[in-house]
């Protein structure tokens, strides 16, 4: 069974950089797939940031791109998310999930989604 | 960049209840189109993709439909475990967008 772990930093200051860690498990990365980050804020609906695949291809949703990292560590199984110069409207739920990038696309697995707000 | 809209915002019916959700894509997308639902507190779950194929293990009372622009997610009888937030999302050149979600519950 293929689960998800998100971890990092439940506090973030305006401006500094929001940095998270999904531990995979029940899986190898390298097996293939994208994985996936998505956010939601309190209350409101679902935002896609961005997805990376074992080789290190990334694409990014435009509205974030200038501000969005993902990176992938294979040998410890784990993807991660860094988002600088972050704001309140960056607080949100953080999920990681498992996405099919072959159309139709879509997140099949999901972490339980960690909670992130900048505030100083 | 497409845009995705679902009507209507929410909703609310009684236990046996047909219930139908619409998802209209601003444009073509084929039938690239998944629902998911989102219980409070808890993360997205895949309900059905690319349209109309149910997930594995997901009750047979959920059905999707459509293509093109439009389209139709069903709960033919609605249980009161069904109550969340249901939320539609399309794929188009390496781009995901959700719609902004239909939230139901139980009359």
């Amino acid at each position: 069974q293929v689960q998800l772990q998100e971890s990092g930093p439940g506090l973030v200051k305006p401006s500094e950089t929001l940095s998270l860690t999904c531990a995979v498990s029940g899986y190898s990365i390298s097996s293939g797939y994208y994985w996936g980050w998505i956010r939601q804020p309190p209350g409101k609906g679902l935002e896609w940031i961005g997805s990376i695949y074992h080789s290190g291809s990334t694409y990014y949703n435009p509205s974030l791109k200038s501000r969005v990292t993902i990176s992938v560590d294979t040998s410890k199984n784990q993807f991660s998310l860094k988002l600088s110069s972050v704001t309140a409207a960056d607080t949100a739920v953080y999920y990681c999930a498992r996405a099919m990038i072959v159309a139709p696309g879509y997140f099949d697995y999901w972490g339980q989604g960690t909670l992130v707000t900048v505030s100083s | 960049d497409i845009q995705m809209t679902q009507s209507p915002s929410s909703l609310s019916a009684s236990v046996g209840d047909r219930v139908t959700i619409t998802c209209q894509a601003s444009q073509d997308i084929s039938n690239y189109l998944n629902w998911y639902q989102q219980k409070p507190g808890k993360a997205p779950k895949l309900l059905i993709y690319d349209a109309s194929n149910l997930e594995t293990g997901v009750p047979s009372r959920f059905s999707g439909s459509g293509s093109g622009t439009d389209f139709t997610f069903t709960i033919s009888s609605l249980q009161p475990e069904d109550i969340a937030t249901y939320y539609c999302q399309q794929y188009d050149n390496l781009i995901f967008t959700f719609g902004p979600g239909t939230k139901v519950d139980i009359k």
